[in-house]
C-alpha cells in the first residue's frame, strides 16, 4: 500500500540551527500539505501545494520557515533559524487533485523536532 | 472564523460504546472527519460525513452530525483496547482549498 514518507522521524537541534524536513507524497498526489502539530494541540496547516505552486503559506511563519516542492514531487520544509517554540511534530500529507472525495488526506508518519 | 472543540479526555471499559462529541463554529463546512492517531504516529482517516448528511454508519464507527448545533459526535461500539488513541473532529470549508482544520483531540483511553 503506497504510503507518505517523511524523513528524518526524529530531529534534535540547537536553537538558531537550521533544520529542514523532507516528504515524499503517495505517487500521483498532486497537492501536498505541510502541518504543525504541538503536544496537547491539533494539527495546523503550515503551507499545502497544489504540484510546485503555493496555495495557502497564510500560517507560515515566512520569516524563519521556507517551503519547496521544485518539481512538483517531493518536498522540503527549513526552518533557519530554529526557536525552542518549534519543538513540535511536522507532519506531511497528500491528497489527489479533482473531484469528488479525491481530496482525502493521507498523513505520513510524522518527523519530531525537539529545539534544546 | 474556524475553531473546532473537543473535550480532553475519554475514560470507558472495554466492550463498551465510546462517545467523542465535537463542536465547531463555521457552518460552510463541506466535510467532517474524524482521524485516529496512535502515540509517536501520524493521522489515520478513520470516517467521514457530508455535510448534507445526518448520521453514517461504517462497521464499530457511527458519526451523528446535527448542522443545527454544530455538534458532530463519533460513537465506537464494543469498544477494544486498540482503540486506545487520540480521535481528532476536522472540517473542511467551501471553497477552502480542502484545508483542514482540526479540534484539539480526545485521549480515549480503554480500560480492562
Amino acid at each position: 500500500e503506497a504510503e507518505v514518507a517523511q524523513s528524518p522521524r526524529y530531529k534534535i537541534t540547537e536553537k538558531s540551527q537550521a533544520v529542514a524536513f523532507w516528504c515524499d507524497p503517495i505517487s500521483g498526489h498532486a497537492t501536498l500539505y505541510w502541518y504543525r502539530q504541538i503536544l496537547g494541540q491539533g494539527p495546523e496547516l503550515l503551507v499545502q501545494f497544489q504540484d510546485e505552486s503555493v496555495v495557502d503559506d497564510s500560517q507560515l511563519p515566512k520569516d524563519r520557515f521556507s517551503a519547496e516542492r521544485l518539481k512538483g514531487v517531493d518536498s522540503t520544509l527549513k526552518i533557519q533559524p530554529a526557536e525552542l517554540g518549534d519543538s513540535a511534530m511536522y507532519l506531511c500529507a497528500s491528497s489527489l487533485a479533482g473531484g469528488g472525495f479525491d481530496y482525502e488526506q493521507y498523513f505520513g508518519p510524522g518527523t519530531r523536532l525537539t529545539v534544546t | 472564523g474556524e475553531d473546532v472543540e473537543q473535550s480532553l479526555f475519554l475514560s470507558v471499559r472495554e466492550g463498551d460504546s465510546s462517545v467523542i462529541n465535537c463542536t465547531y463554529t463555521d457552518s460552510s463546512s463541506t466535510y467532517l472527519y474524524w482521524y485516529k492517531q496512535e502515540p509517536g504516529a501520524g493521522l489515520q482517516l478513520l470516517t467521514y460525513i457530508f455535510s448534507n448528511m445526518d448520521m453514517k454508519q461504517d462497521q464499530r464507527l457511527t458519526v451523528l452530525l446535527n448542522k443545527k448545533d454544530k455538534h458532530l459526535s463519533l460513537r465506537i461500539a464494543d469498544t477494544q483496547t486498540g482503540d486506545s488513541a487520540i480521535y481528532f473532529c476536522a472540517e473542511s470549508i467551501t471553497g477552502g482549498g480542502n484545508k483542514l482544520t482540526f479540534g484539539t483531540g480526545t485521549q480515549l483511553k480503554v480500560e480492562l
